[in-house]
């Protein structure tokens, strides 16, 4: 059973870098085809899909977050990372992390995921 | 990039209702359209994938219809455990979006 598991600070200081790390176990992140995303929910609102990184390495990002983003892959420790600089109280979220079994395949498995809010 | 909404953005319902919820693509998407269900609280879970296609486990109360531009989500019979915000998603091409949500809930 695939599980996948987020953590990192649940708290960040505006104007500084949010970094999460997401564990996957029960499947490998270097598996074929499969790509592992960043998805964010503001408290009340709705989903944002952040990005992804799939198991060759290949990254694509939500063009509205894209110069603030990176999303990296560990193969070692079968984990991917988030980083999302210079955050405002707008980027206050939960962040799940998800993973799709192909390109043109939906979120079949999530993190339980983790609130990070920013303030000072 | 290609918009996605759903309509209603709420609806109330009576244990038993068939309720319909719909999505536009502002673009054809073909039959990319996947349905999520989140409870108050929880993850969202995938509900329906390539717009018509069960997820394994989902009661069969729930189909999918629709391709090209416009899609629908059914719940022929509400029971109390369908409340919840369901969201459409769009998976053809990046970035992968989702409509705003449909809150449901027992009248």
């Amino acid at each position: 059973q695939v599980q996948l598991q987020e953590s990192g600070p649940g708290l960040v200081k505006p104007s500084e870098t949010l970094s999460l790390t997401c564990t996957v176990s029960g499947d490998s992140v270097t598996i074929s085809d499969y790509y592992w995303t960043w998805i964010r929910q503001p408290p009340g609102k709705g989903l944002e899909w952040i990005g992804y990184i799939s198991y060759s390495g290949r990254t694509n990002y939500n063009p509205s977050l894209k110069s603030r983003v990176t999303i990296s892959l560990d193969t070692s420790k079968n984990q991917f990372s988030l980083m999302l600089s210079s955050v405002t109280a707008a980027d206050t979220a939960v962040y799940y992390c998800a993973r799709s079994s192909g390109y043109i395949f939906p979120f079949d498995y999530w993190g339980q995921g983790t609130l990070v809010t920013v303030s000072s | 990039d290609i918009q996605m909404t759903q309509s209603p953005s709420s609806l109330s319902a009576s244990v038993g209702d068939r309720v319909t919820i719909t999505c536009r693509a502002s673009q054809g998407i073909s039959n990319y359209l996947a349905w999520y269900q989140q409870k108050p609280g929880k993850v969202p879970k995938l509900l329906i994938y390539a717009a018509s296609t069960l997820q394994s486990g989902v009661p069969s109360r729930f189909s999918g219809s629709g391709s090209g531009t416009d899609f629908t989500l059914t719940i022929s019979s509400l029971q109390p455990e369908d409340v919840a915000t369901y969201y459409c998603q769009k998976y053809n091409s990046v970035p992968w979006t989702f409509g705003q949500g449909t809150k449901v809930a027992i009248k």
